[in-house]
């Protein structure tokens, strides 16, 4: 099946830095990907929904300078979380959607704000 | 809005028996997609099966079956001979049907539970 690969899977940050985060389609051309957040035990929460070469579009209550979301190429989304503070450590999960309304996920992102 | 609910928030069961989760869901599309996703520990989504709203027949993928009733706005996944490596959390997961809207919204999870 398609392949996408999540980087960081696991990253650790001081406060008011920011964090990058990669979603990469390795085997198909992804013309939408999705980024969601998940808290422990919690279910998934969409953030944005990100299409190759135009403005994300960011789910109600989710600040769109505080995670910025770049769809440079049909198979890469990146998502950098800005002046990151503790209340953003989290699970963050990328998808992608393939040309048969298949969604296939990323590995995650652990990331701790100290 | 479309709202997907799991109404087990934990469910157990004996390697080799038969279990059943639940999941409801509330729409007003006629046309859509359920789907049931598996998240073990290592939280890689992986998904499990797949419905079209508008395939009576109920999908399958060897151990994994589904009960969709449409009327009801039910989706249940069944796994039989349960196995060890189906221990994980389970979410139930709606999608629209077509155009350029390919958001899922997800219920809130089944953590399942296989004993030895």
């Amino acid at each position: 099946g398609a392949v996408v690969s999540q980087h960081p899977s696991w990253v650790i940050c001081k406060s008011g830095t920011s964090v990058k985060i990669e979603c990469r389609s390795l085997d198909f051309q992804a013309t939408t990907m999705f980024w969601y957040r998940q808290f422990p035990k919690q279910s998934l929460m969409l953030m944005a929904t990100s299409n190759e070469g135009s403005k994300a579009t960011y789910e109600q209550g989710v600040e769109k300078d505080k995670f910025l979301i770049n769809h440079a190429s049909l198979t890469l989304s990146t998502l950098t979380v800005t002046s990151a503070h503790p209340e953003d450590s989290s699970f963050y999960i990328c998808s992608a959607r393939d040309g048969l309304e298949k969604l296939f996920f990323g590995s995650g992102t652990q990331l701790s704000v100290l | 809005a479309q709202t997907v609910t799991q109404s087990q928030p934990e469910m157990s069961v004996q390697e080799a028996e038969t279990v059943t989760l639940s999941c409801t869901y509330d729409t007003s599309e006629s046309d859509y997609y359920l789907f049931w996703y598996k998240q073990p520990p290592s939280r890689q989504m992986i998904l499990v099966i797949r419905q079209e709203a508008y395939k009576q027949q109920n999908a399958t993928e060897n151990r994994f079956s589904v009960n969709f009733q449409k009327a009801a706005k039910s989706f249940s996944l069944k796994i039989s001979d349960s196995q060890l490596g189906d221990a994980a959390m389970y979410f139930c997961a709606y999608k629209k049907s077509g155009g350029s809207n390919y958001k899922l919204t997800f219920g809130k999870g089944t953590l399942l539970t296989v004993n030895p």
